[in-house]
């Protein structure tokens, strides 16, 4: 199985400030990468697929790039309200597999 | 406009059954590939099953093989989980989704439903 493996595990930061997310694949995948944000009680919200195509309707502060097996989720200028867990997932190989996600506070 | 929506959630006792269903609407179903992701209390998310838009395909992840089967209802654009031999480990909110199939496997899965949640105890 391909194993997904993001960092950090969490991160606080400050309204403004640019975050960036890391997740790793044990093996290459090419571009099968999406990512995802949660928040507490709902269900996942597609944010970036095919590695770095922005999602219809999601603000251009969030942006994902990388190939293979290392990827980036990168925001901008963070916003009160992207507060969440943000999960990467592998579609590359079957069974199809998420990393641990990354848990985003505001300062 | 689109939606999907989960049902079939409970609490069931270690052992038994339960059938998940996905109801879906406001889309050309039988064009779609559905999935199936769960959550555990405070864990993070962890994918289950998929179905291609054909029926025709379907693949689980390790822990579920053998135990679920997920299919589909063209005739009520509905796609079933069937949980058999359920465990503790099995808690979770079960949540579907899915993706156009012409998209390929890179393509964005870019609806879910809220989820419905399974609680496996004695």
């Amino acid at each position: 199985d391909i194993q997904m493996t993001q960092s950090p595990s969490s991160l606080s930061a400050s309204v403004g400030d640019r975050v960036t997310i890391t997740c790793r694949a044990s093996q290459s995948i090419s571009t099968y990468l999406s990512w995802f944000q949660q928040k507490p009680g709902k269900a996942p919200k597609l944010l970036i697929y095919a590695a770095s195509t922005l999602r219809h309707g999601v603000p251009s502060r969030f942006s994902g790039s990388g190939s293979e097996t290392d990827f980036t989720l990168t925001i901008s200028s963070l916003q009160p309200e992207d507060s969440a867990t943000y999960f990467c997932h592998q579609s590359y190989r079957y069974p199809l597999t998420f990393g641990g996600g990354t848990k985003v506070d505001i300062k | 406009q689109v939606q999907l929506v989960e049902s079939g959630g409970g609490v069931v006792q270690p052992g038994r059954s339960l059938r998940l269903s996905c109801a879906a609407s406001a889309f050309t179903f039988n064009t779609y590939v559905v999935q199936w992701v769960r959550q555990a209390p405070g864990k993070g998310l962890e994918w289950v099953a998929l179905i291609s838009s054909d029926g025709s395909e379907s693949f689980y992840a390790d822990s579920v093989k053998g135990r679920f089967t997920i299919s589909r209802d063209y005739s009520s654009d509905t796609v079933h989980l069937q949980m058999n031999s359920l465990r503790p480990e099995d808690t979770a909110i079960y949540f579907c989704g899915r993706r156009e199939a012409g998209s390929g496997r890179a393509g964005p899965v870019d609806y879910w439903g809220q989820g419905t949640l399974v609680t496996v105890s004695s």
